[in-house]
């Protein structure tokens, strides 16, 4: 069965940081893996999406991931945090390769100070 | 992508009582889903709103407490029957368009409170 394992439920950066969110999955097939924010009282946005093409990812407002198959992982991450990227970061996997339903981590927010 | 409208966007319940959530896509989807996410939590899959035909539940989640209607390919409602105050969260539509490798578009999500 397909899981997704976010570790750090917060993290915290000074503006103008690296940001690196932590994205551990298990699939029992080749997985398809996304990022969604959520920024406060707003519902999910994809950030990016892996779906077995480059295992590099760029997404938007400067956020990329790296799918990497021998650690099973996709951390998200952005070389230089802005306030405005305080939100709530999701990590999920399809829970098949057919894109049906995604099985969602528990989600990490990201404190960005001044 | 699609444009998902929800109604209502927010809504104080009273125990006991149901509420109908509305999910409104401008274009015709492959798939529907209904999430719940709990305070603080992340997103739980309730159900695939299948057109034409019953919905398909996850474990843990049943016909008779959250049923759901999707009488066309632009459309779905979700019930929250019988209320209780565990019944509090976010509810989310979501949709895919096209094929598997297309992603899912979420709703701005409907934030109910039971009293």
């Amino acid at each position: 069965a397909q899981s997704v394992t976010q570790l750090g439920s917060h993290v915290s950066v000074s503006e103008g940081a690296l940001v690196l969110l932590r994205c551990n999955y298990s699939s029992s097939v080749p997985p398809y893996l996304f990022w969604y924010v959520q920024y406060p009282n707003q519902g999910l946005q994809l950030l990016l999406k892996y779906t077995s093409a480059a295992t590099l990812v760029k997404g938007i407002n400067g956020f990329e991931a790296e799918f990497k198959k021998s650690e099973t992982s996709f951390h998200l991450t952005k070389p230089s945090a802005h306030m405005s990227d305080a939100a709530e970061y999701f990590c999920a996997v399809s829970r098949n390769q057919a894109g049906t339903a995604l099985i969602f981590g528990k989600g990490t927010t990201l404190s960005v100070s001044s | 992508s699609a444009v998902i409208s929800q109604k209502p966007s927010r809504d104080i319940c009273q125990r006991g009582t149901s509420l109908t959530i509305q999910c409104q896509v401008d274009s015709q989807v492959t798939m529907m889903f209904w999430y719940r996410q709990q305070p603080g939590q992340s997103l739980t899959l309730i159900a695939t709103a299948n057109q034409g035909s019953e919905a398909t539940y996850e474990s843990g989640f049943v016909i008779d407490k959250f049923p759901i209607s999707r009488p066309n390919l632009t459309f779905s409602t979700l019930t929250v029957s019988n209320m209780s105050p565990e019944d509090s969260s976010i509810y989310l539509c979501s949709v895919r368009i096209g094929t598997a490798l297309d992603t899912q578009y979420f709703g701005p999500g409907t934030r109910l409170t039971v009293l």
